[in-house]
């Protein structure tokens, strides 16, 4: 069964940084690929970055240059390390695993919570 | 960058009638690229529909995509009372690889 487990959230103060994590179970995250998405509250859904099985890494224009994707292969599990957070980086968390040819995402997360604030 | 409009914003209709919900991007979308998403409160979305057309497992038959180039659709066709949730579309463009959101369309009941 394919599960993703995100854990690492919390209260940061601005400017603070943070590494929150993606368990993966019943896949191999390097195999795939699997991307982080946030939602702020009340808010829709941005997609923030994404890893490909080769390795190769994207990054939304909001948060080049402050997140870090990446993955331990021998634990399975996905990483994002966020930096220089700011107040509009409150959000949920997500990671997602992409759809082998196609542009979807099959298998969520339950979400963790960033909140930024002073 | 491609950015995807959803509408309605909000769609409010009865259990039992037929709902429509649109999204359009501004520059074409290859087919295989383009997904929909179910949400509820306080859960993850849950995908329904991906390569414009195909139902993930375990979803209804009620739920279809249809659509091509910038025009897109999901289509629920006999709304159950748990079908009234936020449905999200979202694309993939690859220069540079990017994924795009639509804003949501909340269905909510009549």
């Amino acid at each position: 069964e394919v599960q993703l487990v995100e854990s690492g959230g919390g209260l940061i103060q601005p400017g603070g940084s943070l590494r929150l994590s993606c368990a993966a179970s019943g896949f191999i995250v390097s195999s795939n690929y699997v991307i982080w998405a946030r939602q702020a509250p009340g808010k829709g859904l941005e997609w923030v970055s994404v890893i490909y099985g080769g390795g190769s890494t994207y990054y939304a224009d909001s948060v080049k240059g402050r997140f870090i994707i990446s993955r331990d292969n021998s634990k399975n599990i996905l990483y994002l390390e966020i930096n220089s957070l700011r107040a509009e980086d409150t959000a949920v968390y997500y990671c997602a695993r992409g759809i082998s040819g196609y542009g979807g995402f099959d298998y969520w997360g339950q979400g963790t919570l960033v909140t930024v604030s002073s | 960058e491609i950015v995807l409009t959803q509408s309605p914003g909000t769609l409010s209709l009865s259990p039992g009638e037929r709902a429509t919900l649109s999204c359009r991007a501004r520059q074409s979308v290859s087919k295989q690229d383009l997904a929909w998403y179910q949400q509820k409160p306080g859960q993850a979305p849950r995908l329904l529909i991906y390569g414009t057309t195909s139902r993930a497992t375990g979803i209804p038959d009620r739920f279809s995509g249809s659509g091509s180039g910038t025009d897109f659709t999901l289509t629920i066709s006999r709304l159950e009372p748990e079908d009234f949730a936020v449905y999200y579309c979202q694309q993939y463009g690859p220069s540079p690889p990017m994924y795009t959101f639509g804003q949501g369309t909340k269905l909510e009941i009549k």
